[in-house]
């Protein structure tokens, strides 16, 4: 069963603005991961971040975690066209697997 | 090269026939997994491996049958293919445990008749 869900599905967005995502999950977890997927390739991981952290950057993303509202959010900024993408969270609980969401899909306009 | 490669890439079959998707990674990670890739369901876990000779069910593995005789290669086997066997696959390993950071393959895209 899926842990995380990913909201919105689907976004569209213009060159140089900034991309939100979010993701929700239902129990609690050790850390929390968002991959990105190009069409037709697989996942490539972006960050992780732990249950004891509240925010971490890489880059242009950031990623935050509000356990207490069992979420997290994952922000482009400055988007560009190679953003182009499929962003999934992962949740990895004490079960000892990662669980993925079913992704948001992002489309970033010229 | 280093990294995971995975194949065959795409693959046709029959329903009824075993079909062999390969795994294989350079990088001596101890952790491998399976999942299976559909819309709408996202990424669910086939099955999983700690190390050689160590393979455990995930969330969806009826149907599949693994091995790992050698840390590198984690084989799946779908011993009597059917059409909701029809998916994109995706093997992934990693050097931190069941929850770290996985490095994907590109996928082996399988449809089935």
């Amino acid at each position: 069963s899926q842990q995380g869900e990913e909201d919105p599905q689907a976004l569209s967005i213009q060159e140089g603005e900034n991309a939100t995502m979010n993701c929700s999950y239902k129990t609690s977890i050790n850390n929390l991961q968002w991959y990105r997927q190009n069409s037709g390739r697989g996942l490539v991981h972006l960050i992780l971040i732990r249950s004891n952290e509240r925010e971490k950057h890489s880059g242009r993303l950031r990623v935050t975690l509000d356990t207490s509202k069992k979420s997290s959010s994952l922000l482009i900024t400055a988007s560009r066209a190679a953003d182009t993408a499929s962003y999934f969270c992962a949740t990895g609980s004490n079960d000892y697997k990662l669980s993925f969401g079913a992704g948001t899909t992002v489309t970033v306009r010229a | 090269d280093a990294g995971i490669t995975q194949s065959p890439r795409y693959k046709i079959t029959e329903t009824g026939r075993q079909v062999t998707l390969m795994c294989h990674q350079t990088w001596s990670h101890s952790y491998m997994f399976w999942y299976r890739q559909d819309l709408g369901h996202g990424l669910r876990l086939i099955y999983y491996s700690a190390a050689a000779d160590i393979t455990d069910k995930g969330e969806v593995p009826d149907g599949y049958v693994v091995s790992r005789s050698k840390t590198e290669n984690f084989p799946l086997t779908l011993e009597s293919a059917t059409r909701s066997q029809t998916s994109v696959y995706f093997c992934a390993s990693s050097e931190s445990g069941f929850t770290g950071e996985l490095f994907f393959g590109e996928g082996s895209r399988l449809t089935v008749l």
